[in-house]
């Protein structure tokens, strides 16, 4: 069974540029999940879909961040303008969205961003 | 908010036994999880314990939680070179979300 799968892997901008990070979940995944993981830190969730819905963006900067999953597949976060304080890991993560406390999360490789 | 605390570095030889602690403060925790990040990889589940438990031992790993204190370790039995990762200690209350600690960089050394 394939990953969640992630693009790019790496990129680097330059403060105020836009960028765009791509997931790939699971097959059969209805929940989605985007976290910011910071050099020493643990990874903080930024958005929770289920299906094309959001479930959770409460730690959203949504003035500079956005996503979507449009068909309730595949899924886009977007940093625009990015600042020098975005520089992260961004992981990507599935489950099954089973309506029970215990809904196992399967994680991407992760896209490095470098904001210079 | 809910908060989870650990050890940033631990070092030990092969062979030896490794005990990476953590401390979690939601008293409701429901679910507590072990998870292991290599370098470049995103995070692998490596065990996790429900909060009934005092115990869980998969092959070489030993959860124990003590709930009273809320504590919780995770004990590698013959720690081997490849065991080498930042580990990151997680609970999740309910339907709530993972909250993650900062991860322990386990260093084993041949």
């Amino acid at each position: 069974e394939a990953g969640v799968a992630q693009s790019p892997r790496y990129k680097i901008i330059e403060k105020r540029q836009s960028v765009a990070f791509w997931c790939n979940p699971i097959s059969g995944h209805a929940t989605l999940y985007w976290y910011q993981q910071i050099l020493g830190q643990g990874p903080k969730l930024l958005i929770q879909f289920q299906n094309n819905g959001v479930v959770d963006d409460s730690q959203l900067p949504k003035d500079r961040f956005s996503a979507e999953r449009l068909k309730g597949v595949d899924s886009t976060l977007k940093i625009q303008p990015a600042k020098l304080e975005d520089s992260a890991v961004y992981l990507c993560a599935s489950s099954l969205g089973l309506s029970i406390a215990w809904d196992e999360q399967f994680f991407g490789p992760g896209t490095r961003l470098t904001v210079l | 908010g809910e908060d989870v605390e650990q050890s940033l570095f631990l070092s030990v030889r092969e062979g030896d036994s490794s005990v990476i602690n953590c401390t979690y403060t939601d008293s409701s925790s429901t679910y507590l999880y072990w998870y292991k990040q290599e370098p470049g990889a995103g995070l692998q589940l490596l065990t996790y314990i429900f909060s009934n438990m005092d115990m869980k031992q998969d092959q070489r790993l030993t959860v124990l939680l003590n709930k009273k204190d809320k504590h919780l370790s995770l004990r590698i039995a013959d720690t081997q070179t490849g065991d080498s990762a930042i580990y990151f200690c997680a609970e999740k209350s309910g339907y709530s979300t993972l909250t993650f600690g900062k991860g322990t960089m386990l260093l084993v050394s041949p």
